[in-house]
């Protein structure tokens, strides 16, 4: 069965710091990926999406980046953290179907301080 | 170009007494339709998906969702609230474009009084 890993669950970190989050996905191939955040009290809003290795679609300009160095593997990014940037992150992984939806990692809290 | 809205911010409703969470879509297409689940500090979840077979779609926990098209609807409900289905609630619109981008309504807060 697939399953989608996302990590760390919390993190903090002081504004001007870099940022890396991970996401990896088993037991599919070719996923289409895609990071979301999600701000307190808000909806949630695509940041990147990837249909292959290296490919990477940006949604809105912002301070943060995504690679997708192997096929399963999803990666955001930032040299220097911004206040603004505190959320909730979310990764997830479609077949890019259509119809399928999507299945969503379990997220990461981000605090900027 | 898609989007979708919820109706309600906040729905409030009491354990055992019915639940109904509204919501709204536009697409230029026919469109594939979501309900996804978030409980607090967690990823979310997928509740039931409408993908233009039968019109009233049943998912998981006792929900299910109704698909109007000459309301442009999608209103997902449960004949009886449980505590446990407090959590946000997020309506979902897809048209496929190769990518498979879903535009997600801004949620709904459901809280369960006992």
């Amino acid at each position: 069965s697939q399953t989608i890993h996302q990590w760390p669950a919390t993190l903090v970190q002081p504004v001007g710091s870099p940022l890396s989050l991970e996401c990896t996905v088993e037991g599919t191939s070719n996923p289409n990926l895609y990071w979301y955040r999600q701000a307190a009290g808000r909806g949630l809003q695509l940041l990147f999406y990837s249909v292959g290795i290296g490919q990477i679609s940006s949604e809105v300009p912002q301070n943060l980046s995504a690679s997708r160095p192997q096929d399963r593997q999803f990666i955001l990014s930032s040299k220097k953290l911004l206040l603004s940037d505190s959320g909730f992150y979310l990764c997830a992984w479609s077949l890019g179907q259509g119809a399928a939806g999507y299945t969503f990692g379990s997220g990461t809290r981000l605090t900027v301080v | 170009a898609q989007s979708v809205t919820q109706l309600d911010s906040h729905v409030s409703v009491s354990e055992g007494t019915p639940v109904l969470l509204r919501c709204n879509y536009s697409s230029s297409y026919s469109p594939s339709l979501f309900w996804y689940v978030q409980h607090p500090n967690k990823g979310l979840q997928l509740l039931l998906k409408y993908t233009s077979a039968a019109t009233l779609v049943k998912g998981i926990n006792g929900f299910e969702a109704e698909f109007k098209k000459s309301e442009t609807s999608f209103h997902l409900t449960k004949p009886s609230a449980h505590m446990s289905d407090a959590a946000e609630y997020f309506c979902v619109v897809s048209d496929y474009f190769g990518n498979e981008k879903l535009t997600f309504g801004t949620g709904t807060r459901l809280t369960i009084i006992p």
